[in-house]
């Protein structure tokens, strides 16, 4: 598996309340991206970046912000945690810092819970 | 926007029979790829496809794209305890950043 981790891998907060998950990879890669993931819905892209400082809005972006101040770690914010925001979180990376590459690898998940 | 839908939504087999995954999308796709998730894992990528009417193989996953490069489909055959999980599919269009991810179809095989 490429060299990407999560962080926590779980949580369980109260609705209101601030949460930040961390993605951290050691390849290198260009391309990182936040989804999330529900029954029924696959993969849905949140947030995504293509450099440092570099980022962008997935198609449910609404309630999440997302910042990269380096190529290994970009973070994603719940400004005020929604139960609707319960889900479980895949961070994935792709390409090089030189050139695109297609492929996705992702990390191993964090599950939130928010009460 | 762009849509991508997979079919059927589960799927439960006996060891030894195939199973086929269609997946289509609303757009003409750029390519397109394949995904296997196994229970409480992350998704890990199987393949790539580009070219209109490609077939690739991989031991007993076939995977193939439409020539009108709209749907594609995975087949797996005699199908092993090995292969539970969930396949995704992902698409991208000649207009997107970024790849759409079908619902996915989740496989059990019963030994």
């Amino acid at each position: 598996d490429a060299g990407i981790t999560q962080s926590p891998r779980h949580k369980v907060t109260e609705t209101g309340t601030p949460v930040t998950l961390r993605c951290h990879q050691t390849e290198n890669h260009r391309y990182m991206y936040w989804y999330r993931q529900d029954p029924g819905h696959g993969l849905r892209l949140i947030h995504y970046s293509y450099g440092v400082k570099d980022t962008d809005k997935g198609e449910v972006s609404d309630g999440y912000s997302v910042s990269r101040s380096k190529t290994e770690d970009f973070l994603l914010t719940l400004e005020s945690a929604t139960s609707s925001q319960t889900s479980v979180y895949f961070c994935a990376i792709s390409g090089t810092l030189s050139g695109g590459a297609d492929t996705q690898y992702f990390g191993p998940g964090t599950r939130l819970t928010v009460l | 926007g762009q849509q991508v839908m997979q079919i059927p939504q589960y799927q439960h087999v006996q060891e030894g029979e195939d199973f086929t995954t269609y997946c289509n999308s609303s757009t003409t796709l750029s390519n397109i790829q394949w995904y296997k998730q196994r229970p409480g894992g992350h998704p890990v990528f199987l393949i790539q496809l580009v070219k209109s009417g490609e077939v690739k193989k991989q031991k007993r996953l076939t995977f193939q794209f439409g020539e009108a490069k709209k749907n594609s489909s995975l087949h797996i055959t005699a199908t092993q305890t090995t292969d539970v999980g969930t396949y995704f599919c992902a698409g991208r269009d000649n207009y997107g950043q970024n790849f759409v991810f079908g619902p996915g179809t989740r496989l059990s095989v019963l030994p």
